[in-house]
């Protein structure tokens, strides 16, 4: 069936490096865009990153920008996120989510999405 | 970047209600809008795309309106397993943005 399984959370000290990885499994992986959401503890949701389906096009949220680059190898199905610079503010569940759209730069909803992975930043 | 307002935060109410919940966006993304439900400890699933079109399996009593910059989420009739948070997203423009959320909760 259609999968999404985050790994690589943990705990981390301010200003130390994570990365995230996300394998896929019962689709078309290659063909999707995809994203990373994170939800802070007791908060909504937040949009982090996308990369596009061929790995092109890659767009972040602020919050991130020049700190979590976006990545994926198609021939692993897997998509990461290298955390850099990590803050205390980043302490969240990190889930990845993949796009509706096929074979597009533009972007839809999040029919996917994995369990999550959690991210503490303490010292 | 377009921000998503949602309300109410929260409401409470009874198995049978019908149940309405706003979602206005601060510029036109015609009907770039997607809803989708979280409940306690598990991950968003989305339920509507494109403001109106019902994701594979999702109930008939969900339903979704709107155009432009204002936009809600119908449950036409409040069912045990309704009850959750849910949350508004564009996908009009990067940076993608999320509403706040409403809480659904049993009254």
């Amino acid at each position: 069936q259609v999968q999404l399984v985050e790994s690589g959370g943990g705990v981390v000290q301010p200003g130390r490096s994570l990365r995230l990885s996300c394998a896929a499994s019962g689709f078309s992986f290659s063909s999707y865009g995809m994203h990373w959401v994170r939800q802070a503890p007791g908060k909504g949701l937040e949009w982090v990153a996308v990369i596009s389906y061929d790995g092109n096009n890659k767009y972040y949220a602020d919050s991130v920008k020049g700190r979590f680059p976006i990545s994926r190898d198609n021939s692993k199905n897997t998509l990461y996120l290298q955390m850099n610079g990590l803050r205390a503010e980043d302490t969240a569940v990190y889930y990845c989510a993949k796009d509706m759209g096929s074979n597009s730069n533009d972007y839809y909803g999040m029919d996917v999405w994995g369990r999550g992975t959690t991210v503490t930043v303490s010292s | 970047d377009i921000q998503m307002t949602q309300s109410p935060s929260s409401l409470s109410a009874s198995v049978g209600d019908r149940v309405a919940i706003t979602c206005r966006a601060s510029q036109t993304i015609s009907s770039y809008l997607n809803w989708y439900q979280q409940k306690p400890g598990k991950a968003p699933k989305l339920l509507i795309y494109a403001t109106s079109s019902l994701l594979s399996g999702v109930p008939s009593r969900f339903s979704g309106s709107g155009f432009g910059t204002d936009f809600t989420l119908t449950i036409s009739s409040l069912q045990p397993e309704d009850f959750a948070t849910y949350f508004c997203q564009q996908s009009y423009s990067v940076p993608l943005t999320f509403g706040g959320g409403t809480k659904v909760a049993i009254k």
